[in-house]
């Protein structure tokens, strides 16, 4: 009974790097919710997506960072020239079904470090 | 948009009882979950208020007033193992998301 999937758990890329984050939902959920923690703060909503679409992107910086969910194969997070400041811990989460009574269930965390 | 306040830290005993404030404000109220997250692990849901009142769950009740923009959570024979963050959350009015308060920090000394 595998929960929400997600690797690596732990990543450390140079300033200007890229980051890649895959996030495999649980067994029968096709919604995917992508969250960045920053230490000392909360859980920061980043972008929510269905099979081949993203529906909401409303907590997504414009540019370096963008995400996918394919038809096929995991969820990807990907961020581009990585910088000090996206140095965090990165939760997808995923969810049965969209609606707001639908609790999500999240994976156990990639955490990014840049240096 | 949705605000939402909790306490930064709460310190308790063991054995004993403690209350955890959640005051939210939402254009359009949809419900309110309650996580906790051991440091370093993922957020693990305890409990989702829609309707007014308490929902009890072992040694974890929930209470609700929907008027007053108000939620706690209790938690009852408090346990080392309690030492957490819990999180207050309400989704946003289209439904995507949960949107989460900063957590409030529970420590649960001997």
């Amino acid at each position: 009974n595998a929960g929400v999937m997600q690797n690596p758990r732990h990543l450390v890329r140079r300033r200007g790097q890229e980051a890649r984050l895959r996030c495999s939902p649980m067994k029968g959920h096709s919604h995917v919710y992508w969250y960045r923690q920053l230490p000392e703060e909360g859980l920061k909503f980043m972008v929510y997506l269905q099979k081949e679409n993203i529906i909401d992107e409303s907590g997504m910086p414009k540019e370096r960072f963008s995400a996918e969910f394919p038809k096929e194969g995991p969820s990807i997070l990907r961020i581009q020239q990585v910088v000090r400041g996206d140095s965090a811990a990165y939760f997808c989460a995923s969810s049965p079904a969209r609606g707001s009574g639908n609790t999500i269930y999240f994976g156990e965390g990639s955490w990014l470090t840049v240096v | 948009g949705q605000n939402i306040d909790q306490p930064t830290e709460m310190t308790a005993t063991e054995g004993a009882i403690v209350q955890i404030n959640c005051t939210y404000q939402t254009s359009g109220f949809n419900g309110l979950f309650w996580y906790q997250q051991h440091a370093g692990e993922a957020p693990t849901f305890l409990s989702y208020n829609v309707l007014d009142g308490l929902e009890e769950k072992g040694r974890f009740s929930s209470f609700l007033s929907r008027s007053k923009g108000y939620s706690y959570l209790l938690l009852k024979e408090l346990q080392m193992k309690d030492s957490a963050s819990y999180l207050c959350a309400v989704p946003n009015q289209a439904g995507t998301a949960l949107i989460f308060g900063k957590g409030t920090t529970l420590s649960v000394s001997s």
